[in-house]
């Protein structure tokens, strides 16, 4: 079955630094990956999405990669900041040369602190 | 810019009786999803709706539950019979065709199964 799993529950860096949060999946080949921040009892938001013939997307201080091949995707903040303290979502989607626009699969997520 | 509302934000009930959970999708969307959040767990697929028909669904979602969009902009999650273990964050999710496959959420109700 499909299995995504997120570094680490838990991230704590200092303000300025680069934070870098990682998700891996097995048994999946997915057509694109999205990565979502979520805050205490509120709904995730969507921050980048990147697709399987894409090595790296950039927004702002976002960035991600994504390498098919180790079946992994990078999400790298830069410059962090306090408010940038949140839990961050991977979620791999569709199917590799699909047009699926169907259901989102969630990695547990990552909880970063950004400590000033 | 257009957001996705849900209402209640909310909902106390008792075990053994019916909820339903409404949302507003983004006005131009044409996909729409149920999702849903226990307490300090990951978010979970429910199921998807398109076309006025349910285009996928997870093993959750069983027959207890059920989807309508009853007119041009509501979207709803009916659970029959709620049970202690419905007790979650649910979330409604919408998106656009040509939008990236960037899915936006609403807010979540929160249910409260006694």
């Amino acid at each position: 079955s499909q299995k995504i799993e997120q570094n680490s529950e838990a991230l704590n860096i200092q303000e300025g630094k680069t934070a870098t949060l990682t998700c891996n999946y097995t048994n999946y080949s997915p057509a694109y990956l999205q990565w979502y921040r979520q805050d205490p009892g509120r709904g995730p938001v969507f921050l980048l999405l990147i697709r399987e013939n894409e090595k790296e997307k950039r927004k702002e201080r976002l960035k991600v990669t994504f390498d098919t091949t180790l079946k992994q995707s990078l999400f790298h903040i830069t410059a962090s900041q306090p408010a940038d303290s949140a839990t961050y979502l991977c979620a791999p989607g569709g199917n590799a040369g699909g047009t699926s626009y169907g259901k989102l699969t969630f990695g547990q997520g990552t909880i970063l602190t950004v400590h000033p | 810019e257009p957001e996705v509302t849900q209402t209640p934000s909310h909902q106390v009930t008792q075990m053994g009786q019916e909820v339903i959970l409404r949302c507003v999708p983004i006005s131009n969307h044409l996909y729409f999803y149920w999702y849903r959040q226990i307490l300090g767990q990951k978010v979970e697929f429910l199921v998807s709706f398109y076309n006025n028909e349910i285009s996928e669904k997870s093993e959750i979602f069983d027959d207890q539950f059920s989807v309508e969009r009853p007119d041009g902009s509501n979207f709803t999650l009916k659970i029959r019979s709620t049970k202690l273990e419905d007790s979650a964050m649910y979330f409604c999710a919408s998106l656009g065709a040509g939008a990236g496959r960037a899915q936006y959420f609403g807010p979540g109700t929160r249910l409260l199964v006694l």
